[in-house]
């Protein structure tokens, strides 16, 4: 059984570039969460998707991050424009409604560095 | 607000050997889920072992254990004949039952394998 698939799995950019990270949750999975982790301030929820639809995006630092979810098999988060500061690993990660304790399956996350 | 603690930066501990990892969370809330996951050097996060508030039976995994205290608000993970590839980042979370997203993470513990 495939996990959550994500990708790329490094990008490097330059400021000021548009950057695009793809994920893939575990099929039949009906909740995406994008998060963020740096050195600095840890693991954080970027966003959360239920049946493809955004419930919280509270954790969306600015307007500069988007983040879309077409269809159930396929999340994108774009950062337009990147800069240096968004220089970090973001995870994808999918969990199913009906399991009581809703644990959430990572991806291999993206490390994403902006020069 | 909901709050978990990780006291310990960094741990070590001899191959085979028996280490446990310290937790503690603060919560008004009686019913509630508690996660350890591990990051390993691939920084992908995989989930270890769950624990259901309600459930006063310690969970198991094989060579990982939890002791749940629930009065106490603690919850460490216990490692037995530790292995080379147990060496990662574990982070303790938690998530309240009326909520079907939001972890709340601990900083983590660096456990470091000596051969």
């Amino acid at each position: 059984d495939a996990g959550v698939i994500q990708s790329p799995r490094h990008e490097v950019t330059e400021m000021g570039q548009e950057v695009t990270l793809r994920c893939k949750p575990i099929s039949g999975h009906n909740s995406l969460f994008w998060y963020r982790q740096t050195m600095m301030r840890g693991l954080e929820l970027l966003i959360y998707f239920n049946n493809n639809v955004p419930i919280d995006d509270s954790g969306m630092p600015e307007d500069r991050f988007s983040a879309k979810m077409p269809n159930a098999s396929f999340s994108t988060l774009k950062i337009q424009p990147s800069e240096p500061r968004d220089s970090a690993v973001y995870f994808c990660a999918s969990s199913l409604e009906v399991l009581t304790s809703y644990e959430q399956y990572f991806g291999p996350g993206t490390r994403l560095t902006v020069t | 607000a909901q709050t978990v603690t990780q006291s310990q930066p960094e741990m070590s501990v001899q191959e085979a050997e028996t280490v446990t990892l310290s937790c503690t969370y603060d919560t008004s809330e009686s019913d509630y889920y508690l996660f350890w996951y591990k990051q390993p050097p691939s920084r992908q996060m995989i989930l270890v072992i769950r624990q259901e508030a309600y459930k006063q039976q310690n969970a198991t995994e094989n060579r990982f254990s939890v002791n749940f205290q629930k009065a106490a608000k603690s919850f460490s993970l216990k490692i037995s004949d530790s292995q080379l590839g147990d060496a990662a980042m574990y982070f303790c979370a938690y998530r309240a039952s009326d909520s079907n997203y939001q972890l709340i993470w601990g900083a983590g513990t660096k456990l470091i394998i000596k051969p």
